[in-house]
């Protein structure tokens, strides 16, 4: 079946522009992830969704980053006023809730800001 | 909090040498474990997970023991092949957070010479 899907696959933006990134995860999966990869922090977790419930927006490093999920599914990370050390790749993961919870990856989004 | 620390890389091998990457962790509660796999320009791919001590995850040769005592989940390979090379991720979830986010080591690259 079809795995988690990301787009842009790039994205290359000037410093101060919004940007938005969308995942979607894998049919049925209830639970979505948000994290971003770069070289300086590794892989750091920046949200997490689990069906209705309220999202925990705990790893989100400042108020310019937001996200949502609409209808329990497709899921969009907004960046504003976008900041150099913003450049990372943004990875989506999604899991089923209840199943030890193996995350599915998709193949990320790498932004870069000029 | 929850943290993983990995050794550092790169290792270099040749093809069939045996392969010891190092993961220990330090979380709250009884953590499920995860090796995670990013072959070169693909997303991150589960590789292996244990979720109770002494449980022994393996997958495509590769092998590793949930060890509470010594807070470890040490990767293994008996003969490592060219098509290995990628970067390794040491991961944990703890139920404890009550998201089940990944905490994740700082990766460790494989190469894998002929």
């Amino acid at each position: 079946g079809a795995g988690v899907s990301q787009s842009p696959s790039n994205k290359v933006t000037e410093k101060g522009k919004d940007v938005e990134l969308r995942c979607d995860p894998i049919s049925g999966h209830t639970a979505l992830y948000w994290y971003r990869q770069s070289l300086g922090q590794g892989l750091e977790f920046l949200i997490y969704f689990q069906g209705n419930s309220a999202p925990d927006k705990s790893g989100l490093p400042s108020d310019r980053f937001s996200a949502e999920r609409t209808g329990g599914s497709v899921s969009t990370l907004t960046i504003q006023r976008t900041q150099q050390e913003d450049s990372a790749v943004y990875l989506c993961a999604s899991s089923l809730r209840g199943e030890m919870n193996e995350q599915y990856f998709g193949p990320g989004t790498r932004l870069t800001v000029t | 909090g929850n943290s993983v620390t990995q050794m550092e890389g790169p290792v270099t091998l040749s093809e069939e040498a045996f392969l010891t990457i190092n993961c220990t962790y330090t979380a709250t509660g009884y953590p499920s474990l995860f090796w995670y796999v990013q072959y070169p320009g693909e997303g991150l791919q589960l590789l292996l997970k244990a979720t109770k001590a002494d449980d022994k995850g393996s997958n495509k040769g590769f092998e590793a023991t949930y060890r509470k005592e010594t807070t470890s989940f040490h990767l293994e390979k008996g003969s490592v092949q060219v098509s290995d090379s990628a970067v390794y991720f040491c991961a944990l979830s703890s139920m404890d957070t009550g998201r089940r986010a990944l905490t994740f080591g700082s990766g460790t690259r494989l190469q894998v010479q002929p």
